[in-house]
């Protein structure tokens, strides 16, 4: 089964720090990637994904993502982060064509202003 | 964006009793919908995939007889959650594959989750 790992549980920063969550997967074969945001009381939002193409993804927010296949990775990033993007953040993989996807345990991102 | 509602957003029941909890899609159709468990601090656990018009498909450890699926028309699925304990309680969502995005890749709308408390 696939399984996907996010090592950061919880990231403090302060505002206009840089941010790079982590994100590995198992599945060697084809997959989709996505990065899922929570806001606090909120449901689940696509941030961003990949599907082929240029492995560096660009999504809402300023947020961006880069596939590195030969590292199994998916790591999002955020230049400049903002008091409003304090949230749970979701790495998610779905294999090839199949329906199901398989979440990471998410990251917890506290920005301090 | 396709949009995913649930029905209630949260509820409160005794011991012993069922719940419904309704997830529909709004402004699309979805031949299917998948419900999730989110546990405090953990992760979303797929707990079924529901087909519309066929039998939900289960996740290994997730009693069927339990947690009642039916996805009855495109638009509409339910979880039952029968015989409620407080074990069960927990934030339960659905997401939904768009049949317009099924024929080109896959992509899941998530609806706002059900809180649901058991006493």
């Amino acid at each position: 089964a696939q399984s996907v790992s996010q090592h950061n549980h919880h990231v403090i920063l302060s505002e206009a720090a840089s941010l790079e969550l982590g994100c590995n997967y198992s599945y060697g074969g084809t997959v989709n990637l996505f990065w899922y945001v929570q806001y606090p009381g909120q449901h689940l939002q696509l941030l961003l994904k990949y599907f082929s193409g240029d492995p560096l993804v660009k999504g809402i927010k300023g947020f961006e993502a880069e596939f590195i296949k030969s590292k199994f990775s998916f790591n999002l990033r955020k230049p400049s982060v903002q008091w409003s993007d304090t949230a749970e953040y979701f790495c998610a993989v779905n294999e090839g064509t199949g329906n199901q996807f398989y979440f990471g345990t998410g990251t917890s991102l506290t920005v301090i202003p | 964006g396709a949009v995913v509602s649930q029905h209630p957003s949260r509820v409160i029941c005794k011991s012993g009793t069922s719940v419904k909890i309704e997830c529909r899609s709004l402004d699309f159709q979805a031949t299917t919908m998948f419900w999730y468990r989110q546990f405090p601090k953990k992760s979303l656990m797929l707990m079924a995939t529901s087909n519309e018009g066929s039998k939900a498909t289960y996740e290994q450890g997730v009693e069927k007889d339990k947690f009642l699926i039916n996805h009855a028309s495109l638009t509409l699925s339910t979880l039952t959650v029968t015989s409620a304990h407080p074990e069960d309680s927990s934030f339960y969502i659905c997401s939904a594959n768009s049949l317009e995005a099924e024929s080109s890749y896959n992509e899941q709308f998530f609806g706002p989750g059900t809180r649901l408390t058991v006493l």
